[in-house]
């Protein structure tokens, strides 16, 4: 059984462009975190999704970013006109939900994301 | 609102010694406590989980506690290899959200 999986590893973007992480969660998992950590800080829950619905999105930036876990494929983060402030390890996580309180949250190697 | 809280940031031990590793939270309405380990440029690796109704879990050299009503938790490391070398984050579980972190303690253990 394969665990989280993200791609691409590491991605480098201007100031202006596009990013977008990709997420597939493990095999069963309907549940999806998405986590940021930058620079010397903790993680910080961005967003949860289950298949097609967004469920909590109280960490997000209200502007340039987006989420989104659809049908069929990977869990999509799209962060628009990105920023250096935006440079930072992605952390995808999922669940089988079903099982709470008991849930473990399974990682993805992360994403990490440079902006010149 | 949730805080968790890791002390200390760093720690530097010679191989063999036992150490243990502090996590503090501010509201006790939690699910559960986790502790990851996260290697450099990697992603997090699951050690324990501690429901809310449990006072410890054990895992080979690794024992971690919880004391919810003071909002505590420990991570006992035995006879610490350099192979523990590694960034260790504490997080917990507030009902029906997500994971809460702290930032982290960066263990080196010396050969």
């Amino acid at each position: 059984n394969a665990g989280v999986m993200q791609n691409p590893r590491h991605l480098v973007r201007r100031r202006g462009q596009e990013a977008r992480l990709r997420c597939s969660p493990m095999k069963g998992h309907s549940h999806v975190y998405w986590y940021r950590q930058l620079p010397e800080e903790g993680l910080k829950f961005m967003v949860y999704l289950q298949k097609e619905n967004i469920i909590d999105e109280s960490g997000m930036p209200k502007e340039r970013f987006s989420a989104e876990f659809p049908k069929e494929g990977p869990s999509i983060l799209r962060i628009q006109q990105v920023v250096r402030g935006d440079s930072a390890a992605y952390f995808c996580a999922s669940s089988d939900r079903d099982r709470q309180p008991r849930e473990t949250q399974y990682f993805g190697p992360g994403t990490r994301l440079l902006v010149l | 609102k949730q805080e968790v809280t890791q002390i200390p940031a760093a720690l530097s031990v010679p191989e063999g010694e036992n150490l243990v590793l502090n996590c503090s939270f501010t509201d006790s309405a939690i699910y559960n406590l986790q502790w990851f380990r996260q290697d450099p440029g990697k992603g997090l690796t699951s050690l324990l989980l501690i429901q809310s109704s449990q006072r410890e879990q054990t895992s080979g050299r690794l024992n971690a506690s919880l004391d919810k009503s003071s909002g505590r938790s420990t991570l006992y490391i035995a006879a610490s290899q350099p192979g523990d070398s590694a960034t260790y984050l504490c997080a917990v579980r507030p009902a029906g959200t997500a994971l809460i972190f702290g930032k982290g303690t960066t263990l080196s253990v010396s050969s």
